[in-house]
């Protein structure tokens, strides 16, 4: 089947520690995308990526960094320097645009 | 367990009934959107879209309803049922940006 996997589901990171978290999709989708997700808040965009070798900032860039080196492959290293890393993280792809983002399942990160 | 959805707006239907859950654009450049369900402790799944050009489209039990006049949004879910509970969010695709604006969401709740 078709779609986007999110690895792991839950992780915990220590004070001074980078953590990466892996997304993957089949979809052959161009676009990609990361998103934070607190409670009672809206999705917040981190970082997207349009095409291969090639990323942009979204709204809360900051203390996260991407690589997009694959088609397929989007992960995400959230820093030390991500002061309130805590959070669900979300994993997008599309097609492009005015087409539906398909999601993964997510990855939790909470602090040691 | 998943703590997205906490202190959001709550609409409490009784199954077999109809649900309207609504929801405010920001963006009058905006000509793309999306209605998404979130269940507890995963990713967001697409329901139904809808393009600036049309003012309402209908899937499976669901309709979706644009005003474009006052930026409003609605999602209709007829005969509500018990695994129709989850959050519901809408997200808007600014004209010519592979951006997408969410919107904070709605607990469903079905009272059987």
């Amino acid at each position: 089947d078709g779609g986007i996997t999110q690895s792991p589901k839950y992780l915990f990171r220590k004070e001074g520690q980078n953590v990466t978290l892996s997304c993957e999709q089949n979809l052959n989708h161009d676009a990609m995308y990361w998103y934070r997700q607190d409670p009672g808040q809206g999705l917040r965009l981190i970082y997207y990526s349009q095409i291969v070798n090639d990323f942009q900032k979204g709204d809360i860039a900051e203390g996260y960094s991407v690589s997009r080196e694959k088609k397929e492959s989007f992960p995400l290293t959230v820093t030390s320097a991500q002061k309130n890393p805590t959070a669900f993280y979300l994993c997008a792809s599309s097609s492009g645009a005015l087409r539906p983002q398909h999601f993964g399942d997510g990855t939790r990160l909470s602090i040691l | 367990g998943e703590s997205v959805g906490l202190h959001l707006p709550t609409l409490s239907v009784q199954e077999g009934d109809n649900s309207i859950i609504n929801c405010a654009y920001s963006n009058s450049a905006s000509d793309y959107f999306i209605w998404y369900k979130q269940e507890s402790g995963k990713g967001p799944q697409f329901i139904i879209d809808i393009r600036s050009n049309m003012d309402k489209r209908q899937g499976q039990r669901v309709t979706v309803l644009l005003n474009k006049t006052v930026k409003h949004l609605s999602l209709q879910i007829a005969a509500t049922q018990p695994g129709d509970s989850a959050v519901y969010f809408c997200a808007e695709n600014p004209s010519g940006t592979y951006k997408y604006i969410f919107g904070t969401g709605t607990r469903l709740k079905v009272l059987a």
